[in-house]
């Protein structure tokens, strides 16, 4: 089982629609989680952290965290085709150095 | 703002060859990391270091070295580059190894094919 979850995809929704992307987590010390955006041929960028259960707004982005079920998710409103990218998501154990542990990403295709 | 910044954004090397990559901060943080990058394998850890002269293996360490000898610069060596090694090389920094809310940023990216 990996670490770290996710759907590689590609999911496609329709623009205006809800983008919802999933993540699960294989260890319970996990303390905090991280979703990155990554468009084609460039790096990373941060999105959101969450660190306590519930959901924590930004904008058209909302993260999800569950504890208990091990589960993290990102929703993504009024998607724009803009938003079409590989969504990463991440997970900090304190006891590794301080190194993320990065799921395969999720492709997202948002139709005009 | 966090600033990371890569040395190149495309290489091309030969077989053989040794390479050097070069990451700088400019956020004072402790922690630095490389990865690499392919389609369909995702992010892997290569090497990642919590301190000046302080480096520790990652997922895929054979084949690369890595040199910390100032807090800011963070550089992977490929000691003699073999075409299995083309690929998306990212560097990361991140404040601290203790803070567990702090969060990775990563550079451009280098694009590195070997021939």
């Amino acid at each position: 089982q990996k670490e770290v979850e996710q759907n590689s995809g590609p999911l496609s929704v329709p623009e205006g629609a809800i983008a919802s992307l999933n993540c699960t987590y294989s260890d319970r010390v996990s303390q905090s989680f991280f979703w990155y955006r990554q468009y084609s041929g460039k790096s990373p960028e941060l999105i959101m952290s969450i660190y306590s259960n519930g959901d924590k707004e930004d904008g058209r982005f909302t993260a999800q965290l569950n504890k208990a079920s091990q589960y993290v998710s990102l929703l993504i409103r009024d998607s724009q085709p803009s938003d079409s990218a590989t969504y990463l998501c991440a997970v900090n154990k304190d006891n590794q150095g301080g190194k993320l542990i990065f799921g395969q990403g999720t492709e997202l295709s948002v139709k005009p | 703002d966090v600033k990371v910044t890569q040395s190149s954004r495309y290489l091309v090397k030969r077989t053989g060859e040794k390479v050097f990559l070069e990451c700088v901060q400019d956020m004072d943080h402790e922690n630095m990391f490389w990865y690499r990058q392919d389609p369909g394998l995702g992010l892997r850890l290569i090497y990642f270091s919590y301190d000046v002269k302080m480096k520790e293996k990652g997922d895929i360490p054979e084949g690369y070295s890595v040199s910390r000898e100032k807090k800011e610069r963070f550089s992977l060596i490929l000691e003699s580059a073999s075409t299995n090694q083309t690929s998306m090389y990212l560097c990361a920094s991140r404040r601290s190894h203790r803070g567990w809310a702090d969060t990775q940023y990563f550079g451009p990216g280098t694009r590195l094919t070997v021939l």
